[in-house]
């Protein structure tokens, strides 16, 4: 079935540094592919997304790119801040299932 | 304008007791979801409604779970005679319609049900 693997955490990183959150996805055909963002005491929400192969997503800093050939949707970003501290859940929707959401990675940034 | 609401925010319940989680999805939205968040798991699916079809009830862990959504906005979610295995965060979800990539989910805060 469809699954989302990504990369335990906590991670925790120093004001500015790069960032990187791996995710890979096992689906069949050919699912979209999304970052949600949950910050502390809220709800999880869209951070980006994309639908197809090649494609990136990007939002607030962040992004992501879909490849399709190592099945993966990395989450990047080249300088984070305090306000980034949050958990980051990778998911994919194959059309006519459901979302399938990837466990979770904790981030803490420090000044 | 308003978001997907839950209530409560927070529940202490004793094992053996049924809890009832309400969700207020945003208006609009014909797909309802909800979702369970176990402590170091990642979201695990429930349920979902779809306009007036019939629910997809398939990721119930159990037959002490049930769901209902009433004239196709608010959704209650009841969990009978609690087990200490069902505390979790309970997360609801709401979209435009169910099926497509363009119609991403817009969580609530989700309940913390604690069974002690």
């Amino acid at each position: 079935g469809d699954s989302v693997t990504q990369m335990e955490g906590p991670v925790t990183l120093s004001e500015e540094a790069f960032l990187t959150i791996n995710c890979t996805y096992t689906a069949t055909g050919y699912p979209s592919l999304f970052w949600y963002v949950q910050y502390p005491g809220e709800g999880l929400q869209l951070l980006l997304k994309a639908t197809k192969a090649d494609d990136k997503g990007s939002n607030k800093g962040f992004e992501a790119t879909y490849r399709k050939e190592t099945t993966s949707f990395h989450l990047e970003k080249g300088s984070v801040q305090v306000s980034d501290s949050a958990v980051y859940f990778c998911a994919l929707f194959n059309t006519g299932n459901q979302f399938y959401f990837g466990t979770g990675t904790s981030l803490t940034v420090i000044p | 304008g308003a978001g997907v609401s839950q209530s409560p925010s927070n529940k202490v319940t004793e094992k053996g007791k049924d809890v009832e989680l309400r969700c207020d999805p945003i208006s609009g939205h014909t797909a309802l979801y909800w979702y369970r968040q176990s402590l170091g798991q990642g979201l695990e699916f429930l349920i979902y409604f779809q306009g007036n079809s019939a629910p997809d009830k398939s990721g119930l862990p159990s037959d002490r779970f049930s769901a209902e959504r009433t004239g196709g906005s608010v959704s209650t979610l009841t969990i009978q005679r609690t087990q200490q295995e069902d505390s979790a965060v309970y997360l609801c979800a709401s979209s435009l319609f169910h099926g497509s990539y363009n119609s991403p989910l817009h969580f609530g805060n989700g309940t913390r049900l604690t069974v002690t």
